[in-house]
């Protein structure tokens, strides 16, 4: 069974621009995370979907959004990219909506903002 | 919000040796999961242990919930453990898990 999947890998972008990430859960999964990494804040939350429906938010501004789609692939977009977005973007996917499910994590995508 | 604190945040070994990384939190969790971050940047899932003891291998972990810690044990640490170890737990409604820093270990033939 193939793992979550991000797609690109790595992407490089000027500030102002915007860019859009893609994930695709493992197959069956129906919750959707997506998180930051940086080395300074090490994992910070950005939003999790469920049958596309936004359950929560981390604190983050309006910059950064999401949507799910019916087969339960996500993507999240930022607009207006600052220096420090440069970040490596993981995305997650469980079973289902409920607190007591492994979380299994795709590759990351790797920003760059210059 | 809940509070997530990992000990140590650095760790070296020898090839061999044993060691246990600690994850304290701050308030009840309905979901606790270890992960390992490779030098690739890959997690990988360890655990999913909100309470109890489970073992995998070399590794195991076991979660006080009533005292709000967990511990993973690695046994006969290879080189290949090395990366970063990281605790997350989840509040039940919440549907977002809290990191820990890390504990980052390095282990040398």
């Amino acid at each position: 069974k193939a793992g979550v999947t991000q797609t690109p890998r790595y992407l490089i972008k000027t500030r102002g621009q915007q860019v859009t990430l893609s994930c695709s859960p493992i197959s069956g999964h129906r919750s959707v995370s997506w998180y930051q990494q940086t080395p300074g804040q090490g994992l910070q939350f950005l939003f999790e979907y469920f049958s596309e429906t936004q359950r929560n938010k981390g604190n983050f501004p309006g910059r950064f959004s999401g949507r799910q789609f019916s087969n339960s692939r996500s993507e999240m977009n930022v607009s207006t990219l600052e220096l420090g977005d440069s970040a490596l973007y993981l995305c997650a996917s469980s079973l289902s909506a409920g607190v007591d499910e492994k979380l299994f994590f795709g590759s990351g995508t790797q920003l760059s903002v210059l | 919000g809940i509070q997530v604190e990992q000990s140590p945040p650095d760790l070296i070994l020898q090839e061999g040796a044993n060691s246990t990384l600690r994850c304290n939190f701050s308030d009840s969790v309905n979901n606790l999961q270890w992960f390992h971050q490779n030098p690739w940047g890959q997690l990988i899932n360890l655990f999913y242990i909100p309470s109890g003891t489970k073992q995998n291998g070399r590794l195991s972990a076991t979660t006080v919930a009533t005292e709000r810690y967990s511990l993973l044990y690695i046994s006969s640490s290879q080189t290949t453990d090395s990366g970063v170890y990281f605790c997350a737990v989840e509040r039940s409604g919440y549907n977002k898990l809290i990191f820990g820093a890390g504990t980052r270990l390095a282990v040398h033939p």
